[in-house]
């Protein structure tokens, strides 16, 4: 069945820690997205892809970076790790016309 | 600015009871809008998808309009049922291409019960 899987379902870490979510879809979808969700703020968009070795800044990309290394994978890398960036991580995957859009469980990241 | 706002920002209603969840927006363009269902930190399922002017979608007790002149949306839930508790974000998209973008409400958390 296709889907989108997010790794690790949880995550805590100490300030300036470095942190690598992990995202893998397999609906042969060409475009991922990495969003976040905090109270009262709609999903906002981090980074997106679309396809292996493209990378594209997303609304909020500040202090994250990304990488798609295949059609299938695509990370967020936090490097110095704050506690404004605890948050509820979703990674997305859709087709070129956007008439598909499927989303992962999310990983819930606490930054302490 | 905000350009999904959706009302209310969260509703209680008795198991069984109908109830109406609205989305105004000012996205530019409005290609599509979805309706999904989040469950408490789960993901986001899609329930719905409305895409033309005036368009009207059924899926089993949920239903939904679009006015495209308005730029508002109603997702109307009847009979709900315990499950139904979750909150409930309204996405409009840009354009249905490569380069759409999505544009998310902040939702409206529903709450059933008995």
């Amino acid at each position: 069945e296709a889907a989108v899987t997010q790794s690790p379902r949880n995550k805590v870490t100490v300030t300036g820690g470095n942190v690598t979510l992990s995202c893998r879809q397999t609906n042969s979808h060409n475009y991922m997205y990495w969003y976040r969700q905090d109270t009262g703020h709609g999903l906002r968009l981090i980074h997106y892809s679309y396809g292996a070795g493209n990378l594209q800044i997303g609304d909020v990309p500040d202090g994250y970076k990304a990488t798609r290394t295949t059609q299938e994978d695509f990370f967020l890398l936090l490097e110095l790790a704050s506690p404004s960036q605890t948050s509820l991580y979703f990674c997305a995957s859709s087709d070129v016309d956007n008439s598909d859009y499927t989303f992962g469980s999310g990983t819930r990241l606490l930054v302490i | 600015k905000t350009q999904v706002e959706q009302s209310p920002q969260s509703l209680v209603v008795r198991q069984g009871e109908n109830c109406v969840l609205q989305c105004n927006y000012s996205v530019t363009p409005d290609n599509h809008l979805r309706w999904f269902k989040q469950d408490t930190g789960k993901g986001l399922v899609s329930l719905t998808v409305l895409v033309h002017e005036n368009d009207k979608t059924s899926n089993g007790r949920y239903s939904a309009t679009l006015d495209k002149d308005a730029k508002h949306s109603t997702l109307h839930i009847t009979a709900t049922l315990l499950d139904d508790t979750a909150t409930y974000i309204c996405v409009v998209g840009d354009r249905g291409s490569a380069l759409g973008r999505l544009h998310f409400g902040a939702g409206t958390q529903l709450i059933v019960i008995p």
